[in-house]
C-alpha cells in the first residue's frame, strides 16, 4: 500500500464550480504536507504547504485532518487554466518524501 | 538563480548502452532526489542524497547507480539501458526533509 494515496480522477468540472480533493497518508508524526500542481509534460512546482492550521491563498484552501490523516485541497470558482494535476507529498519519516500518484483537474467551459 | 537544471532533457538510447543524468542546484539545498514519472505511477523515487557524499535506495533502484560528490549535484547513471527504463526522469532538491522541493525541467528519455 502506497503511504499517500490519492484519487485519480479525472475531475471533470464546470467554469466557476468549486471542487476539492483529498489525500491520505500513513505517516502520523508528518507535521507539514505540500500540494503541488503539474501541467502536462512540465516538472511539479508548489501550490500550497499545509501546516496543522491549514492554508488559504485566494481560490486554493488546503487543510488538514490529523485525525482521519488527510490533506485537503478545495478550489473554488475553478478556471480554465486550473486544469492539471494536482500531487500531495508527504514528507516522511525515513527521509524518504513520499508523493501522491496524483488528481487530474480538468475545467470545461 | 537557476534553481535545478536537468541535462540533457531529451535522449534516445539503444538497449544496453549506458548514459549519466546529471542534475545541478545552486540553493545550497542538502536532500536531492531522482524521481520517474510513468503514466499512472505517479512519482516513484529511484535514489536520494541527505548530504554530500552520502546516497540511499528509493522505491525502484533497481537499474540504476548515484553519486554526489559535491553538494549541488546529484547524477543518475544507467549502466545498461533497458526499455523499461523509457520515462520521465525528474531531480529535485530540498533544504530539509520536511521543507519544499524544487523540481528540474525533466529529462525525456527513450530505450529503444
Amino acid at each position: 500500500r502506497k503511504e499517500v494515496e490519492q484519487d485519480p480522477g479525472p475531475f471533470n468540472v464546470p467554469e466557476g464550480a468549486t471542487v476539492a480533493f483529498n489525500c491520505t497518508y500513513s505517516n502520523s508524526a508528518s507535521q507539514s504536507f505540500f500540494w503541488y500542481r503539474q501541467d502536462c509534460r512540465k516538472e511539479p512546482k508548489l501550490l500550497m504547504s499545509v501546516y496543522s492550521s491549514g492554508n488559504e491563498d485566494g481560490r486554493f484552501t488546503a487543510q488538514l485532518n490529523r485525525a482521519s490523516q488527510y490533506i485537503s485541497l478545495l478550489i473554488r470558482d475553478s478556471k480554465l487554466s486550473d486544469s492539471a494535476t494536482y500531487l500531495c507529498r508527504q514528507p516522511g519519516g525515513s527521509y524518504i518524501p513520499t508523493f501522491g500518484r496524483g488528481t487530474s483537474l480538468i475545467v470545461h467551459p | 538563480n537557476a534553481g535545478v537544471t536537468q541535462t540533457p532533457k531529451f535522449r534516445v538510447l539503444k538497449t544496453g548502452q549506458s548514459m549519466t543524468l546529471l542534475c545541478a542546484q545552486d540553493m545550497n539545498h542538502e536532500y536531492m532526489y531522482w524521481y520517474r514519472q510513468d503514466p499512472g505511477m505517479g512519482l516513484r523515487l529511484i535514489h536520494y542524497s541527505v548530504g554530500e557524499g552520502t546516497t540511499a535506495k528509493g522505491e525502484v533502484p533497481d537499474g540504476y547507480n548515484v553519486s554526489r560528490l559535491k553538494k549541488q549535484n546529484f547524477l543518475l547513471g544507467l549502466e545498461s539501458a533497458a526499455p523499461s527504463q523509457t520515462s520521465v526522469y525528474f531531480c529535485a532538491s530540498s533544504y530539509r526533509e520536511n521543507t519544499e522541493a524544487f523540481f528540474g525541467q525533466g529529462t525525456r528519455l527513450t530505450v529503444v
